[in-house]
């Protein structure tokens, strides 16, 4: 069964400093991987996925994830965080092979970034 | 939210009675899905459909049941509200084809509050 797991609650970091946010997943095959953004009182955004290719994938407000398949893990990063990136974070994977295009959900991790 | 509005946005009901919610999309995609969102679960699929009158149970399906009669609309019903399903409901909808196709979107969600 697939599964994806964000080990941190919470991360904080200060304003200009890098960021990362962590991500690991357990899929048979060749999985492919999503990063959402979800602020206060939204739904969750789309910010980024790995789906083939170059395993630096590049994404929405400056965001990006870095794709290690030895390691299974999708982490999410910014060279430089912003007050205004403070959010909750999911992580997401999906089965190439599942016609439903249905996405399974890590439990989330909340970024603060502090000014 | 990407041409997708959930009603009612909040709701609050007894034990016992039945609640509908409703996700309306005007992307005219084929995809539709229903997710509970709760503290430490990040978001669960409770149900999802591929197309008109086609639907399928996800991960969470117990005491729920969705109806999809046209492309734009997909309802959720909860038949005897309990207390355990106290949430916060997000639809979401993908296209299924070309470059967006692994991409949900997702509306602003329904809170409901089971009594």
């Amino acid at each position: 069964a697939q599964s994806v797991a964000q080990p941190e609650d919470q991360v904080n970091v200060a304003e200009g400093n890098p960021l990362t946010v962590k991500c690991t997943y357990s899929v048979s095959g060749n999985p492919y991987l999503f990063w959402y953004v979800q602020y206060p009182n939204r739904g969750l955004q789309f910010l980024l996925k790995y789906i083939t290719g170059d395993n630096l994938v590049k994404g929405s407000y400056g965001f990006e994830a870095e794709f290690n398949k030895s390691q299974t893990s999708f982490h999410l990063k910014k060279p430089s965080a912003l007050v205004s990136d403070s959010a909750l974070y999911f992580c997401a994977v999906r089965d190439p092979v599942d016609s439903s295009y249905k996405l399974i959900f890590g439990s989330g991790t909340r970024l603060l970034v502090r000014p | 939210d990407a041409g997708i509005t959930q009603s009612p946005r909040h709701k609050v009901t007894e034990t016992g009675t039945p609640v509908t919610l409703r996700c309306h999309q005007t992307e005219n995609h084929r995809y539709m899905y229903w997710y509970r969102q709760d503290p430490g679960h990040g978001l669960r699929l409770i149900h999802y459909s591929y197309g008109v009158k086609d639907t399928d149970k996800g991960e969470v399906s117990d005491g729920y049941s969705v109806s999809r009669s046209k492309t734009e609309d997909f309802l959720l019903t909860l038949e005897s509200a309990t207390s355990s399903q106290t949430s916060v409901y997000f639809c979401a909808i993908s296209d299924g084809v070309a470059a967006n196709k692994n991409i949900q979107y997702f509306g602003a969600g329904t809170r409901l509050s089971v009594l």
